[in-house]
């Protein structure tokens, strides 16, 4: 079967950095998406990584590892508007995509 | 502004009825998804359609209908045969030329069942 394990909630602190990791094994492998969802809200798009290796777009940052089956997910300099549930999702052989169940992280002052 | 609408935003429905939800988007996008989202949990697939009149069932299916009678429409009706139908349910679209397939996301609609 298809399985992506993400940690159920995590705490950090306003200012720090905090590191969320997905593993994942799927009927192969065509990309690897990372979403953030608000309470109540539909998910947005933060990341996309196919090739091994780390992504960096401001104070987000999503690492690869094909070999591994695994990626995280590294928010910088935290915010309280971070406090959402971050959603890795992997592309697999149909170009279908599967879902983890999310992270959902705590900011506190 | 280009977007994907879901309405409404709430709804209620009794036990054994029908109720359809909207998911209508003007993005040009191929392929529509609906997906059923419940708490503490992931997405999972309701259904998806790449073109259309022609759409294929998900991971969970069952009690659940859809068309896809223009490009830009892709309404869910939840039957009376779902089991447990109270969920946050989330419509996505893509375009399948783009060289990774980023999925874009209706604001969702909560249904609860009485």
């Amino acid at each position: 079967g298809q399985n992506i394990d993400q940690p159920t909630e995590m705490t950090a602190t306003e200012g720090a950095i905090v590191q969320i990791n997905c593993t994942y094994q799927t009927s192969g492998f065509n990309g690897l998406f990372w979403y953030q969802q608000h309470a109540g809200e539909a998910p947005t798009f933060l990341s996309y990584n196919v090739l091994d290796g780390l992504e960096e777009k401001g104070r987000f940052s999503s690492f690869l590892s094909r070999s591994k089956g695994y990626s995280y997910l590294l928010l910088k300099e935290l915010q309280m508007k971070d406090s959402a549930s971050y959603l890795c999702a992997v592309v697999d052989s149909n170009y279908q995509l599967i879902w983890g169940a999310g992270t959902k992280l705590i900011i506190k002052p | 502004d280009g977007g994907i609408t879901q309405s409404p935003k709430y709804l209620f429905r009794k036990e054994g009825q029908n109720v359809t939800l909207s998911c209508e988007q003007n993005l040009n996008h191929d392929a529509m998804y609906w997906y059923r989202q419940d708490p503490g949990q992931g997405l999972r697939l309701i259904y998806y359609s790449q073109i259309v009149n022609d759409f294929q069932k998900g991971d969970i299916a069952e009690g659940y209908s859809v068309s896809r009678e223009k490009k830009e429409s892709f309404p869910l009706t939840v039957t009376s045969a779902q089991k447990n139908p109270t969920a946050f349910y989330l419509c996505a679209s893509t375009d399948l030329a783009e060289s990774y397939n980023e999925q874009f996301f209706g604001p969702g609609t909560r249904l609860t069942v009485l």
